[in-house]
Protein backbone atom coordinates (compact mmCIF):
# COMPACT_ATOMS: atom_id res chain seq x y z
CA UNK A 1 0.00 0.00 0.00
CA UNK A 2 1.38 3.43 -0.61
CA UNK A 3 1.96 5.67 2.45
CA UNK A 4 1.90 9.54 0.96
CA UNK A 5 -1.00 10.63 -0.43
CA UNK A 6 -0.32 13.64 -2.96
CA UNK A 7 -2.57 16.79 -3.38
CA UNK A 8 -3.97 18.05 -5.89
CA UNK A 9 -3.93 14.86 -8.09
CA UNK A 10 -3.88 17.13 -11.36
CA UNK A 11 -2.72 20.57 -11.93
CA UNK A 12 -3.09 22.99 -14.70
CA UNK A 13 -1.37 26.29 -14.91
CA UNK A 14 0.01 28.70 -17.50
CA UNK A 15 3.39 29.25 -18.43
CA UNK A 16 5.18 31.42 -16.06
CA UNK A 17 3.31 30.68 -13.04
CA UNK A 18 4.34 28.72 -10.22
CA UNK A 19 2.79 24.84 -9.33
CA UNK A 20 2.80 24.13 -5.60
CA UNK A 21 2.07 19.99 -4.85
CA UNK A 22 1.69 18.87 -1.72
CA UNK A 23 2.44 15.11 -0.01
CA UNK A 24 1.40 13.46 3.04
CA UNK A 25 2.87 10.60 4.83
CA UNK A 26 2.75 8.48 7.46
CA UNK A 27 5.32 7.34 9.43
CA UNK A 28 8.74 8.36 10.64
CA UNK A 29 10.92 8.87 7.82
CA UNK A 30 15.04 8.82 7.48
CA UNK A 31 14.46 11.25 3.98
CA UNK A 32 12.07 12.07 1.49
CA UNK A 33 12.42 12.50 -2.30
CA UNK A 34 10.81 13.80 -5.32
CA UNK A 35 10.66 12.40 -8.53
CA UNK A 36 9.07 13.14 -11.89
CA UNK A 37 8.04 11.18 -14.68
CA UNK A 38 7.18 11.97 -18.17
CA UNK A 39 4.23 9.67 -19.80
CA UNK A 40 5.16 6.03 -20.02
CA UNK A 41 8.56 6.59 -19.04
CA UNK A 42 11.14 6.34 -16.32
CA UNK A 43 11.10 8.55 -12.71
CA UNK A 44 13.88 11.09 -12.86
CA UNK A 45 14.56 12.27 -9.55
CA UNK A 46 14.46 16.19 -8.68
CA UNK A 47 15.35 16.54 -5.20
CA UNK A 48 15.88 14.97 -1.82
CA UNK A 49 15.45 16.38 1.80
CA UNK A 50 16.73 14.64 4.74
CA UNK A 51 14.63 14.30 7.74
CA UNK A 52 16.26 17.01 10.14
CA UNK A 53 15.89 19.50 7.21
CA UNK A 54 13.08 22.15 6.70
CA UNK A 55 13.73 23.49 3.41
CA UNK A 56 16.11 22.63 0.10
CA UNK A 57 16.06 24.85 -2.92
CA UNK A 58 17.31 23.20 -6.39
CA UNK A 59 17.15 25.44 -9.66
CA UNK A 60 13.05 26.65 -9.74
CA UNK A 61 12.48 23.84 -7.41
CA UNK A 62 11.91 24.75 -3.46
CA UNK A 63 10.62 21.71 -1.10
CA UNK A 64 10.18 22.09 2.49
CA UNK A 65 9.38 19.29 4.52
CA UNK A 66 7.24 19.27 8.14
CA UNK A 67 7.87 16.23 10.05
CA UNK A 68 5.37 17.59 12.96
CA UNK A 69 2.68 17.12 10.09
CA UNK A 70 4.05 14.47 8.18
CA UNK A 71 3.76 16.76 5.01
CA UNK A 72 6.02 17.87 2.24
CA UNK A 73 5.42 20.39 -0.38
CA UNK A 74 7.45 21.07 -3.89
CA UNK A 75 7.07 24.27 -5.39
CA UNK A 76 8.39 24.76 -9.07
CA UNK A 77 8.55 28.35 -10.26
CA UNK A 78 8.19 30.14 -13.45
CA UNK A 79 7.06 27.10 -14.87
CA UNK A 80 7.76 26.21 -18.62
CA UNK A 81 5.71 23.70 -20.46
CA UNK A 82 8.80 21.07 -20.37
CA UNK A 83 7.72 21.18 -16.96
CA UNK A 84 4.48 19.04 -17.93
CA UNK A 85 4.64 15.68 -16.11
CA UNK A 86 3.90 13.31 -13.21
CA UNK A 87 5.46 14.12 -9.63
CA UNK A 88 5.72 11.86 -7.03
CA UNK A 89 6.96 12.06 -3.52
CA UNK A 90 8.97 8.97 -2.25
CA UNK A 91 9.49 8.36 1.65
CA UNK A 92 12.72 6.66 2.67
CA UNK A 93 12.07 4.81 6.17
CA UNK A 94 15.19 3.82 8.24
CA UNK A 95 15.85 0.20 7.40
CA UNK A 96 19.56 -2.38 7.35
CA UNK A 97 20.35 -0.68 4.47
CA UNK A 98 19.56 0.30 1.33
CA UNK A 99 16.23 1.97 -0.21
CA UNK A 100 12.96 0.98 0.05
CA UNK A 101 11.15 3.84 -1.16
CA UNK A 102 7.69 3.98 -0.54
CA UNK A 103 5.75 6.34 -3.42
CA UNK A 104 2.23 8.65 -2.99
CA UNK A 105 -0.33 8.57 -5.69
CA UNK A 106 1.21 11.05 -7.71
CA UNK A 107 0.28 14.94 -9.25
CA UNK A 108 -0.45 15.17 -12.84
CA UNK A 109 0.97 18.76 -13.67
CA UNK A 110 0.10 20.32 -17.02
CA UNK A 111 2.28 23.09 -17.85
CA UNK A 112 0.20 25.35 -20.84
CA UNK A 113 1.51 27.73 -23.21
CA UNK B 1 27.31 7.35 -18.68
CA UNK B 2 24.86 5.15 -20.62
CA UNK B 3 21.28 5.01 -18.40
CA UNK B 4 19.87 2.23 -16.83
CA UNK B 5 18.43 -0.07 -19.25
CA UNK B 6 16.10 -2.46 -19.27
CA UNK B 7 14.78 -5.25 -21.48
CA UNK B 8 12.21 -6.21 -23.57
CA UNK B 9 10.57 -2.79 -23.47
CA UNK B 10 7.30 -4.88 -23.92
CA UNK B 11 5.65 -8.42 -23.36
CA UNK B 12 2.50 -9.80 -23.82
CA UNK B 13 2.16 -13.03 -21.80
CA UNK B 14 -0.81 -15.56 -21.52
CA UNK B 15 -2.08 -16.03 -17.83
CA UNK B 16 0.02 -18.88 -15.96
CA UNK B 17 3.30 -18.56 -18.20
CA UNK B 18 5.84 -16.93 -16.25
CA UNK B 19 8.41 -14.07 -17.74
CA UNK B 20 11.74 -12.68 -16.95
CA UNK B 21 13.04 -8.95 -17.12
CA UNK B 22 16.53 -7.68 -17.39
CA UNK B 23 18.01 -4.77 -15.98
CA UNK B 24 21.77 -3.40 -16.72
CA UNK B 25 22.18 -0.53 -14.47
CA UNK B 26 24.69 2.54 -14.94
CA UNK B 27 28.20 1.13 -14.47
CA UNK B 28 29.54 1.58 -11.03
CA UNK B 29 25.80 1.30 -9.25
CA UNK B 30 26.05 -1.43 -7.35
CA UNK B 31 22.44 -1.36 -6.21
CA UNK B 32 19.39 -2.72 -8.02
CA UNK B 33 15.52 -1.66 -7.33
CA UNK B 34 12.42 -3.18 -8.81
CA UNK B 35 9.28 -1.41 -8.52
CA UNK B 36 5.49 -2.39 -10.35
CA UNK B 37 3.51 0.59 -11.36
CA UNK B 38 -0.49 -0.01 -12.00
CA UNK B 39 -3.16 2.66 -12.24
CA UNK B 40 -4.74 1.38 -9.33
CA UNK B 41 -2.06 0.85 -7.04
CA UNK B 42 0.86 3.40 -8.18
CA UNK B 43 4.30 2.39 -7.78
CA UNK B 44 5.17 -0.24 -5.32
CA UNK B 45 8.33 -1.60 -4.21
CA UNK B 46 9.02 -5.34 -4.93
CA UNK B 47 12.76 -5.93 -3.74
CA UNK B 48 16.15 -4.20 -3.76
CA UNK B 49 19.32 -6.14 -4.47
CA UNK B 50 22.94 -4.73 -3.82
CA UNK B 51 26.13 -6.87 -4.33
CA UNK B 52 23.96 -9.88 -5.06
CA UNK B 53 22.32 -10.11 -1.65
CA UNK B 54 18.79 -8.94 -1.92
CA UNK B 55 18.65 -6.36 0.63
CA UNK B 56 15.41 -5.21 1.24
CA UNK B 57 11.85 -6.80 0.38
CA UNK B 58 8.20 -5.41 -0.61
CA UNK B 59 5.09 -7.07 0.03
CA UNK B 60 4.24 -9.25 -3.25
CA UNK B 61 3.70 -12.70 -3.20
CA UNK B 62 6.54 -15.40 -3.97
CA UNK B 63 5.68 -15.68 -7.62
CA UNK B 64 8.08 -12.81 -7.62
CA UNK B 65 11.64 -13.63 -7.13
CA UNK B 66 14.54 -11.01 -8.39
CA UNK B 67 18.17 -12.21 -8.46
CA UNK B 68 21.64 -10.07 -9.25
CA UNK B 69 25.20 -10.97 -10.47
CA UNK B 70 28.45 -10.04 -10.10
CA UNK B 71 28.11 -7.84 -12.75
CA UNK B 72 25.12 -6.22 -11.06
CA UNK B 73 22.87 -6.50 -13.88
CA UNK B 74 19.17 -8.16 -12.46
CA UNK B 75 16.87 -9.88 -13.48
CA UNK B 76 12.64 -10.36 -12.33
CA UNK B 77 10.89 -13.14 -13.08
CA UNK B 78 7.29 -13.65 -12.37
CA UNK B 79 5.64 -17.02 -12.32
CA UNK B 80 2.32 -18.25 -12.83
CA UNK B 81 0.86 -14.97 -14.06
CA UNK B 82 -1.90 -13.29 -13.23
CA UNK B 83 -4.20 -10.44 -15.13
CA UNK B 84 -3.54 -8.20 -12.14
CA UNK B 85 0.48 -8.74 -12.97
CA UNK B 86 0.11 -6.46 -16.34
CA UNK B 87 1.70 -3.06 -15.21
CA UNK B 88 4.90 -0.89 -15.77
CA UNK B 89 7.92 -2.69 -14.45
CA UNK B 90 10.57 -0.19 -13.35
CA UNK B 91 14.15 -0.73 -12.89
CA UNK B 92 16.34 1.78 -10.43
CA UNK B 93 20.09 1.51 -9.82
CA UNK B 94 22.05 3.74 -7.55
CA UNK B 95 26.20 3.41 -6.11
CA UNK B 96 23.66 2.31 -3.10
CA UNK B 97 26.05 3.10 -0.01
CA UNK B 98 23.27 4.72 1.46
CA UNK B 99 20.20 5.72 1.51
CA UNK B 100 20.76 9.36 0.28
CA UNK B 101 21.89 8.29 -3.12
CA UNK B 102 19.10 9.07 -5.89
CA UNK B 103 18.08 6.44 -7.48
CA UNK B 104 18.06 6.33 -11.53
CA UNK B 105 15.46 4.61 -13.30
CA UNK B 106 15.15 2.64 -16.56
CA UNK B 107 12.02 3.47 -18.89
CA UNK B 108 10.79 0.15 -17.53
CA UNK B 109 9.28 -2.96 -19.39
CA UNK B 110 5.13 -2.70 -20.35
CA UNK B 111 4.00 -6.50 -19.14
CA UNK B 112 0.78 -7.22 -20.38
CA UNK B 113 -1.32 -10.43 -19.64
CA UNK B 114 -3.79 -12.00 -21.43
Amino acid sequence: SQQGEEDPQALSIQEGENATMNCSYKTSINNLQWYRQNSGRGLVHLILIRSNEREKHSGRLRVTLDTSKKSSSLLITASRAADTASYFCATNILTGGGNKLTFGTGTQLKVEL
Amino acid sequence: KAGVTQTPRYLIKTRGQQVTLSCSPISGHRSVSWYQQTPGQGLQFLFEYFSETQRNKGNFPGRFSGRQFSNSRSEMNVSTLELGDSALYLCASSLGWTQETPLHFGNGTRLTVT
